[in-house]
């Protein structure tokens, strides 16, 4: 089956400053990713995704890239605000379903 | 509605009793997840439903937890014989069907004690 990994497990970064969140997965024949953004006490939201026919995406502050020779895909967050504070998932689609990366704590230091 | 529902909120119950967690998916989305997120952990997948199909029962992970869905809408997550491992919050969600992405609702946070 499908098994994703994620890094760091915390990260800190001062208000201003760049995240970046990595990701990888092991089954080549998955074709989607999408990444969730979850806030204390509600459940995940949908951020931003890509596809595995494109290499980047970007939505304003948030970017997504991937590399399927290598089998990873990387969150950027740019100009980080407190309000990015969360625990933001990784997943892959795989068969009928998504398997998820354990997440990342965000932590945005005023 | 709007969203997905999730009820109750917060359950606490004794060790060794019954709990049913509800789900309202959103109106006409066909696909329906359930998911346990432990304490600081990942989402695990539990079981989903999609139509009419038998649903996918492959992530519970003892014959203590069962689901089912009623015309094709609500759902419920039954666990029996509670033990202090199944505190968790239980985090539904759904889609449009099983290729869409998901909607999740806020969970219901059990507390076995």
């Amino acid at each position: 089956g499908e098994n994703v990994e994620q890094h760091p497990s915390t990260l800190s970064v001062q208000e201003g400053d760049s995240a970046v969140i990595k990701c990888t997965y092991s089954d080549s024949a998955s074709n989607y990713f999408p990444w969730y953004k979850q806030e204390l006490g509600k459940g995940p939201q949908l951020i931003i995704d890509i596809r595995s026919n494109v290499g980047e995406k970007k939505d304003q502050r948030i970017a997504v890239t991937l590399n399927k020779t290598a089998k990873h895909f990387s969150l950027h967050i740019t100009e980080t605000q407190p309000e990015d504070s969360a625990v933001y998932f990784c997943a892959a689609r795989w068969s009928q379903n998504f398997v998820f990366g354990p997440g990342t704590r965000l932590s945005v230091l005023p | 509605g709007a969203g997905v529902s999730q009820s109750p909120s917060n359950k606490v119950t004794e060790k060794g009793k019954d709990v049913e967690l509800r789900c309202d998916p959103i109106s006409g989305h066909t696909a329906l997840y359930w998911y346990r997120q432990s304490l600081g952990q990942g989402l695990e997948f539990l079981i989903y439903f999609q139509g009419n199909s038998a649903p996918d029962k492959s992530g519970l992970p003892s014959d203590r937890f069962s689901a089912e869905r009623t015309g094709g809408s609500v759902s419920t997550l039954t666990i029996q014989r509670t033990q202090q491992e199944d505190s968790a919050v239980y985090l539904c969600a759904s889609s449009l069907n099983l290729l869409m992405d998901y909607t999740f609702g806020s969970g219901t946070r059990l507390t076995v004690v």
